[in-house]
């Protein structure tokens, strides 16, 4: 069966400091993947997606950054982190077709201070 | 744009009731829509996936079904549970976005004993 890992669970950064999030899925290969991010009262707002090692798509216009170094591991990054950065991140995968379900993962919870 | 409302965004019942929860998407061109449960603090776990050809699916307690040329979409909670309290997230794959999924705010049901 297939599984899907997030760490760290939760963190806490100073404004400024490095971000390093990571995803890896267990039991598949070639996987689509997601970040997702939840903000306090907010739906989810989809950050980047990858059909493909190498091969990342951005969706809005901010301070992270993701790679995808091996076909099932997803990092989200940024070099400098902002109070706004704070949130609730969400890696999640599908087989790569259009009609099939996303797995989510336990999510990991960013606090910037 | 895809946009996706969900209502109402609380609703607190007694155990045993019955209960509908509603989906609406504003571009019925859609390739499935797929409804969430979100513990406090967790993950999404995938409740349900109807494919844009079908009318409703069943797991359980649960049944959710599709009317794509209204854009609306219900989940029913039939025997409603202490356990079933989370907050319920219905979410669209459009037919223009790829695998992206545009989710909804979510209802926070909490079922009272």
């Amino acid at each position: 069966s297939q599984t899907i890992h997030q760490w760290p669970a939760t963190l806490v950064q100073p404004v400024g400091s490095p971000l390093s999030l990571e995803c890896t899925v267990e039991g598949t290969s070639n996987p689509n993947l997601y970040w997702y991010r939840q903000a306090a009262g907010r739906g989810l707002q989809l950050l980047f997606y990858s059909v493909g090692i190498g091969q990342i798509s951005s969706e809005v216009p901010q301070n992270l950054s993701a790679s995808r170094p091996q076909d099932r591991q997803f990092i989200l990054s940024s070099k400098k982190l902002l109070l706004s950065d704070s949130g609730f991140y969400l890696c999640a995968w599908s087989q790569g077709l259009a009609t099939d379900t996303q797995y989510f993962g336990p999510g990991t919870r960013l606090t910037v201070l | 744009k895809q946009e996706v409302t969900q209502i109402p965004a609380a609703l607190s019942v007694p155990e045993g009731e019955n209960l509908v929860l509603n989906c609406s998407f504003t571009d019925s061109a859609i390739y499935n829509l797929q409804w969430f449960r979100q513990d406090p603090g967790k993950g999404l776990t995938s409740l349900l996936l109807i494919q844009s050809s079908q009318r409703e699916q069943t797991s359980g307690r649960l049944n959710a079904s599709l009317d794509k040329s209204s854009g609306r979409s219900t989940l029913y909670i039939a025997a409603s549970q202490p356990g079933d309290s989370a907050t319920y997230l219905c979410a669209v794959r459009p037919q223009t976005s790829g695998s992206r999924l545009t989710f909804g705010e979510g209802t926070q049901l909490t079922v009272n004993p």
